[in-house]
């Protein structure tokens, strides 16, 4: 069974710290997809990463893909409250999506 | 900028009936999908459209399920005889293909089955 794990599920956290979410998959696949939901909003993408070893960076966030490993990082830099959010991974050209991880960042 | 749009924002509808929803993806676009999200749940892929046929399709994506895009511009969902367990969150997105892989999502229908 193609799965995608996502840990943790929950996350609270207070504003300047760092913390990373993690993605963990049972493909092969060598695409992975991170994506942002606001509460009640759409999906708005944030990291395509197309192979081993690829890492992006976007202001306090940065992604990275180990394709041996099959897991995939999701890193929050000094956290600020503008970044409260849910976070999802998915694989497999985005036909497989983890749970999500809800993001708090109290002030 | 450019963005997907779906109509409508919310259908109500009843058991047995049938419902299209409607999505205008981003015009230069080659790849469109739609997903759905039962609420507070993960999303949950249905099928994926490029040159006009389904491209890939996920189990929930059965025989009451269909997709068109009937004027070279809207793609549609359609349901042909909803359940109460269809009620959800449905978005659209697309890409543009040939390297480019980012999704822009729409903002969603709504969907309430009674």
């Amino acid at each position: 069974e193609l799965k995608v794990e996502q840990n943790p599920l929950f996350l609270s956290m207070q504003e300047g710290k760092n913390y990373t979410i993690y993605c963990n998959y049972s493909t092969t696949s060598d695409r992975l997809y991170w994506y942002r939901q606001d509460p009640g909003k759409s999906l708005e993408s944030l990291f395509v990463l197309l192979s081993n070893g690829a890492v992006k960076q976007e202001g306090r966030l940065m992604a990275s893909l180990d394709t041996k490993a099959r897991l995939s990082t999701l890193h929050i830099t000094a956290a600020v409250h503008d970044l409260s959010a849910t976070y999802f991974c998915a694989v497999e050209y985005v036909r497989i999506w983890g749970a999500g991880t809800k993001l708090i960042i109290k002030p | 900028e450019p963005e997907v749009t779906q109509t409508p924002s919310h259908q109500v509808t009843q058991m047995g009936q049938e419902v299209i929803l409607r999505c205008v993806p981003i015009s230069n676009h080659l790849y469109f999908y739609w997903y759905r999200q039962i609420l507070g749940q993960k999303v949950e892929f249905l099928v994926s459209f490029y040159n006009n046929e389904i491209s890939e399709k996920s189990e929930i994506f059965d025989d009451q399920f269909s997709v068109e895009r009937p004027d070279g511009s809207n793609f549609t969902l359609k349901i042909r005889s909803t359940k109460l367990e269809d009620s959800a969150m449905y978005f659209c997105a697309s890409s543009g293909g040939q390297g480019d892989y980012e999704q822009y999502f729409g903002p969603g229908t709504r969907l309430t089955v009674t």
